[in-house]
Order: C-alpha cells, then structure tokens, then sequence
C-alpha cells in the first residue's frame, strides 16, 4: 500500500530557532499534502493543504509565515516551523493519498516538536 | 455545514467482548466515510472506508462498520476486542465543499479512545 515517511519522528529545538519537518510519498505521486497539528488528546487540525508546483492553502488562523510550506516535487513537501517559540510544540503529521476519487489519506508517523 | 460527532470520549470494553465505537456524520450528498486508529506518537492508520454499495464495510484488524444512512451513523465495531485494539479512533469524511472535493481533504471527529482491559 501507499507508505508515507515523515521526518524526524522527534526534534527538540531552542526558542528563535527554525525546525524543517519532511514529508515524502515513497511509492506514489502525491500532488496534494495535508499537514496537520495535534494537540494531546484532541483531533488533528488541518493548517495546509500543500500542492505541488503552487503556493499552499492555509486554514484560517494559521499564519502563513510562520509555518512556511514547500511541495517541490511529486514526492516531497516540507513544513518549516520559523522562529519557534514553546507554543508551537505539538505533533505535526503528514498525510497524502495516491490519485483517484476515492483512496483513503495515508498518514506519517508524525513528528513530535518540543520547543524550550 | 459538514461535521461529524464521535459522542464518546472513550469506549471500556473486556477482552473477548465486542466492541462498538460510535460516529455520526452531516454532509450534502453521499458522504465518504473513513475510520482511522492512532497509537501514541504515531500517525494514524487506516482501517475501512465506506465509499458505495454494500452497507457493511470490513476492514484491517477484525474491525468492521455499518453505514446507516437513515439515522446518519457509521459506528465501527469488532466482535471480539484484544488488549492490543487499545488506541484512539478517528471517524472522517471527505470535505465534499468548499472546492476541495477533488483534493481529499477529511473532516475528522474528535476522536474516541479505545481502553480493552484483559
């Protein structure tokens, strides 16, 4: 099936610092990333929908410039978490689906980012 | 507007027992439901799908779920739970709105966790 690997699994990293999270499609294309943020024991919240080749969509309320988002290529999308501070640290995860009307989303395994 | 409500915060059950974990949905038209389970610290696996046809969808691990369109509902269930089906449960469905019916975008509930207790 359709992995999708995500890296790191975890980062610690000092406040004012940036942290790069990777997300890769490793046996499909995957025009279209959705990144989201979980907070313990709540859902997962959509920030982007990434699309390859063109700027990314963000949900309302999440700053653009703060969670700078890549998709380069058919197989790779990037958030970049600038300028952390200790309230962005939450489980970040990926997810994409190979093309057609009704294939499931597959997820990363996530990765967890404490800020200090 | 498009939603859907998992009521339990968390669902007990006893090994060997069936299990039931309970989602209900509103979208305009036919909608495209998904369950999902999380380990801690993982991303989320997927389990089934219900897209069309036969109302009751079987999926990985045992687990199954019934669509009813009637009273709106796509609880999943397991007839015989194991210590290891412990972990949160997310029920979905596809955002049909906001033009991103093609992208695949999912609306998820707030998720119930799953304690089996041997």
């Amino acid at each position: 099936g359709a992995v999708v690997s995500q890296h790191p699994s975890w980062v610690i990293c000092k406040s004012g610092t940036s942290v790069k999270i990777e997300c890769r499609s490793l046996d499909f294309q995957a025009t279209t990333m959705f990144w989201y943020r979980q907070f313990p024991k709540q859902s997962l919240m959509l920030m982007a929908t990434s699309n390859e080749g063109s700027k990314a969509t963000y949900e309302q309320g999440v700053e653009k410039d703060k969670f700078l988002i890549n998709h380069a290529s058919l197989t790779l999308s990037t958030l970049t978490v600038t300028s952390a501070h200790p309230e962005d640290s939450s489980f970040y995860i990926c997810s994409s689906r190979e093309q057609g009307g009704s294939s499931p989303l597959h997820f990363g395994n996530g990765t967890r980012l404490t800020v200090t | 507007a498009q939603s859907v409500a998992q009521p339990e915060d968390q669902v007990n059950v006893a090994e060997g027992n069936p299990l039931t974990v309970k989602c209900t949905y509103s979208v305009s038209g036919n909608p495209y439901l998904f369950w999902y389970v999380q380990y801690p610290n993982r991303g989320l696996q997927f389990l089934l799908k219900y897209i069309t046809g036969d109302n009751l969808v079987k999926g990985s691990y045992g687990f199954e779920a019934e669509f009813n369109k009637s009273q709106t509902s796509f609880h999943l269930k397991k007839p015989s739970a194991l210590v290891s089906d412990s972990a949160l449960y997310f029920c979905a469905v596809r955002d049909m709105e906001s033009g991103s019916g093609n992208t695949g975008k999912l609306i998820f509930g707030q998720g119930t966790t799953l304690q089996v207790k041997p």
